[in-house]
């Protein structure tokens, strides 16, 4: 069964500060990889979609990198700034269909 | 284009009612998946609908249905509510075509049960 995890579960940064999500799984047999933002009480926004046969994706000041084989991946973002706060989900798809499996999510908080 | 949208956004039920919500996926996409999230549990996948067929089912008991209509709209339904079934109720759609692509979601439906 796949299990996602991040690390950590909740950042406290300052603006401006480069800073880097982690996020492990598993089971290396995945399909593609989804990074996903989560504002309180909303639903998820769509950051970037890494396919299994990819290393990276680039959107804006948002970098998300995929090793396959040792099941992680990390979303790097540039420059933080206050609007980032949110909550920050990575979700693999695997061989079941368009199944999402989350990991917990990490916190991010940016200091004005 | 419109995006995933959900109704309604919000519900107050009594223990032992039954509940429906309804998806409505971004025109040509012809996948829909729910998932419920609980502060508890995170995010969970509830089944997938693909061309009016359920293609995949979480682990969730029988009381949890959902169905897929012509126009890809979808809707799910939960009976003989209980207290935990008190979450947020995100539907997401793809395209489903070749599969793994890129997944939108919804804002989701707040159920909230007495």
């Amino acid at each position: 069964k796949q299990e996602v995890t991040q690390i950590p579960a909740a950042l406290s940064v300052p603006e401006g500060e480069n800073l880097v999500l982690n996020c492990s799984f598993t089971d290396s047999a995945i399909y593609n990889l989804q990074w996903f933002r989560q504002d309180p009480g909303k639903g998820l926004t769509s950051l970037l979609l890494i396919q299994s046969s990819q290393r990276e994706q680039t959107s804006g000041r948002l970098n998300a990198s995929l090793d396959k084989s040792s099941g992680r991946s990390t979303l790097y973002i540039a420059a933080s700034q206050p609007g980032d706060s949110a909550t920050y989900l990575c979700a693999v798809v695997g061989n079941a269909g368009n199944m999402l499996t989350f990991g917990g999510g990490t916190r991010l908080m940016v200091k004005p | 284009k419109a995006g995933v949208t959900q109704t309604p956004r919000y519900l107050i039920k009594t223990r032992g009612q039954q509940v429906t919500l309804s998806c409505s996926p971004i025109s040509g996409h012809r996948s829909v998946s729910w998932y419920q999230q609980t502060p508890g549990q995170g995010l969970q996948f509830l089944f997938e609908y693909f061309s009016e067929t359920q293609r995949n089912k979480g682990n969730f008991p029988g009381r949890f249905s959902g169905r897929q209509f012509s126009n890809s709209r979808s809707e799910m339904n939960v009976s003989t509510l209980e207290l935990g079934d008190s979450a947020l109720y995100l539907c997401a759609s793809t395209s489903g075509q070749g599969d793994y692509n890129e997944q939108f979601f919804g804002p989701g439906t707040r159920l909230t049960v007495l």
